[in-house]
């Protein structure tokens, strides 16, 4: 079973402040990595992928890996109110078949 | 561009009916995906077809089952429907792990 870690609780930040999410994989094969948001009612949708060391800037947000830390994180600058939404962390599962391991999410609230 | 499509988006059942929920997908992907997705338990997969003509169980399979109908098209059957399986469903497709899943807008199912 691979596991995906997002431990943080819910995370409040003031609107134009930066958010920071962790997320933590068990497995050290894996090579692809995503962040999806869920706005509530609502279905999960992909904002960033990264596959390489190092950081992956995507207007405001910048997801960052550490493979030999087995650690991935998504930093939201500059948060709206539109930000608010729950991010779920997923990494694919190197044993095939397209799948992919999603962590339980971390819910944002950015308050105006 | 339609995406992944699922029908129907809301459904109440009596306990011991059984219904197919619907999936189709545009975007030509080999991989599609059924994930239930309760509060607190995130996404948990069911079934998955990593490709036409296969399909496998995922963690939580017991009381479902699945047909690949066509590259397109993947359906989720509840044979007697349980109050415990009262959740959101979500059907998902991927070309390949390493390009992420795109989402359908999910079925909200009711059990009484």
């Amino acid at each position: 079973q691979k596991e995906v870690e997002q431990n943080s609780g819910p995370l409040s930040v003031p609107e134009g402040a930066i958010a920071s999410l962790n997320c933590t994989y068990s497995d050290r094969v894996s090579q692809s990595f995503f962040w999806y948001r869920q706005y509530s009612g609502k279905s999960p949708e992909l904002i960033m992928s990264i596959y390489s060391n190092g950081d992956k800037e995507d207007g405001r947000f910048t997801a960052q890996l550490n493979k030999a830390s087995q650690y991935v994180s998504l930093l939201i600058r500059d948060s709206q109110p539109s930000d608010s939404a729950t991010y779920l962390c997923a990494v694919n599962d190197p044993s095939g078949n397209n799948r992919l391991a999603f962590g339980k999410g971390n819910q944002v609230v950015v308050i105006p | 561009n339609a995406g992944v499509t699922q029908t129907p988006k809301f459904q109440v059942l009596k306990t011991g009916q059984s219904m197919t929920l619907q999936c189709a997908q545009d975007m030509n992907h080999n991989s599609m995906y059924w994930y239930r997705q309760d509060p607190g338990m995130g996404l948990r997969l069911i079934y998955y077809s990593a490709s036409e003509g296969t399909t496998d169980k995922g963690e939580v399979p017991n009381g479902y089952n699945v047909s690949r109908l066509n590259k397109r098209e993947f359906s989720l059957r509840l044979e007697s429907a349980a109050p415990s399986q009262t959740s959101v469903y979500f059907c998902a497709s991927s070309a390949r792990g390493r390009f992420g899943y795109t989402f359908g807008s999910g079925t909200r199912l009711t059990v009484v």
